[in-house]
């Protein structure tokens, strides 16, 4: 079984500004884990993923994340907050063998202020 | 390549009635995804599909929900009756096999609001 924490529903940043958003897994295999973007009325939108390769990846929009299986969790960040930054982040977690479900945070919303 | 193509994009109606999504996936995407995201929740799937398969239905709530995926390519999911906490945004997603590390292509999702 397999379980996301995202802590803090809401996070608010200056424009250029550091972004972190953190999430903790649980998982009883060893993991897949994944950030996905959400904008309003929108799908969501795959941003990076970690697949047992580095530990540190580099997704698209300049945001990054860090598999840290100590720690067991998976920040995402960003050096320098734009304000089309500004969406839903949702963190997910599944397993690496067979036909695993995706299991997802409850998201963190990032606000973005001029 | 055209994403995820679902509809209706929204729909309203009373506790009691019917309804029904429809998703179209990627071209040659083997692998679709029925999820339900409640309001300031992530998404939870409720249905997997392999080709026209049933991989994974464990969360779906079978006395009221059905989907199916005729010829492996488009699906529909059918809520009969709706209750009030049925109002989400249902998220239909696509991806070319279904291991674990494959991604995931989201559609703009059906937003139901049940009264």
């Amino acid at each position: 079984a397999q379980s996301v924490t995202q802590l803090g529903s809401h996070v608010s940043v200056s424009e250029g500004a550091l972004v972190l958003l953190r999430c903790n897994y649980s998982s009883s295999v060893p993991p897949y884990l994944f950030w996905y973007v959400q904008y309003p009325n929108q799908g969501l939108q795959l941003l990076l993923k970690y697949t047992s390769a580095a530990t540190l990846v580099k997704g698209i929009n300049g945001f990054e994340a860090e598999f840290k299986k100590s720690e067991t969790s998976f920040h995402l960040t960003k050096p320098s907050a734009h304000m089309s930054d500004a969406a839903e982040y949702f963190c997910a977690v599944t397993g690496n063998s067979g036909y695993s479900t995706l299991t997802f945070g409850k998201g963190t919303m990032l606000l973005v202020s001029p | 390549e055209a994403g995820v193509a679902q509809s209706p994009r929204y729909k309203i109606i009373e506790k009691r009635q019917s309804v029904a999504f429809w998703c179209n996936p990627i071209s040659g995407h083997a692998t679709l995804y029925w999820y339900q995201q409640i309001l300031g929740q992530g998404p939870k799937l409720l249905i997997q599909f392999q080709n026209n398969g049933v991989v994974d239905d464990s969360q779906l709530p079978k006395d009221r929900f059905s989907a199916e995926r005729l010829k492996g390519v488009d699906s529909t999911l059918k809520i009969q009756p709706a209750k009030l906490e049925d109002s989400a945004v249902y998220l239909c997603a696509s991806s070319l096999v279904g291991q674990g590390s494959t991604e995931q292509y989201f559609g703009p999702g059906t937003r139901l609001t049940v009264t």
